[in-house]
């Protein structure tokens, strides 16, 4: 499995863009880098999913370079509403027992 | 929205009590999985199942067991409850590759006193 080192904490201010990296350096040629999302008392929630380079949805960005040994989820303007934990895992087909790790715990202050 | 359901959502039980936490999914989901996750805590996964009558253990080590005798229940069972079972206990789902979407529930907390 590959192993995801993030940021602990993160705190931001309504209204900033927020970019999360996490490195991935093992990460294997069939495995999938996806983002969570948890807020206090509540299972987690899928934000994003990607294999290489871009991509967007309504609520984020994920950036992959080329090399895929590291990604960045882009929040832009976050709110209050934003500030959780995400996660960014890793695996591919076969891959059950995902680790989600410590997370990034992201403050958003007003 | 995700059709998947947890009860209870709160419980506290004595020591020495069995308890079933119980877990459904209407979406026809094949996969399921157990988390355990203690306030401000890593997420850990204890048990998953590939499908009916496939159960599998996770990385953390637990002391309950689980189920599948039907796709949408997976029930997870401790014979005997004690104070450190206390934490949040999270029910997971999704279909497909393994690496799709895992759709949570609400949770439930276990108190064991």
């Amino acid at each position: 499995l590959a192993k995801t080192t993030q940021p602990i904490s993160m705190d931001s201010y309504e209204g900033q863009e927020v970019n999360i990296t996490c490195s991935h350096n093992n990460i294997a040629t069939n495995d999938y880098i996806t983002w969570y999302q948890q807020f206090p008392s509540q299972g987690p929630r899928f934000i994003i999913q990607g294999y290489k380079t871009k991509v967007t949805n309504e609520v984020a960005s994920l950036f992959i370079p080329a090399d895929r040994k590291s990604s960045t989820l882009s929040l832009p303007r976050v709110s209050l509403s934003d500030t959780a934990v995400y996660y960014c895992l890793v695996g591919g087909s076969g891959t059950y027992k995902y680790i989600f790790g410590t997370g990034t715990r992201l403050k958003v202050l007003a | 929205e995700a059709d998947i359901y947890q009860t209870p959502r709160y419980l506290v039980i004595g020591t020495g009590k069995k308890i079933t936490l119980e877990c459904s999914q209407t979406m026809g989901h094949d996969k399921m999985y157990w988390y355990q996750q203690d306030p401000g805590m890593e997420l850990h996964l204890i048990h998953y199942s590939y499908g009916v009558n496939s159960t599998e253990k996770g990385d953390l080590s637990s002391e309950s067991t689980v189920s599948r005798i039907r796709t949408e229940h997976f029930p997870l069972t401790l014979e005997s409850a004690r104070p450190s079972h206390t934490s949040q206990y999270l029910c997971a789902s999704s279909e497909g590759l393994s690496y799709n979407e895992q759709f949570f529930g609400p949770g439930t907390r276990l108190t064991v006193l």
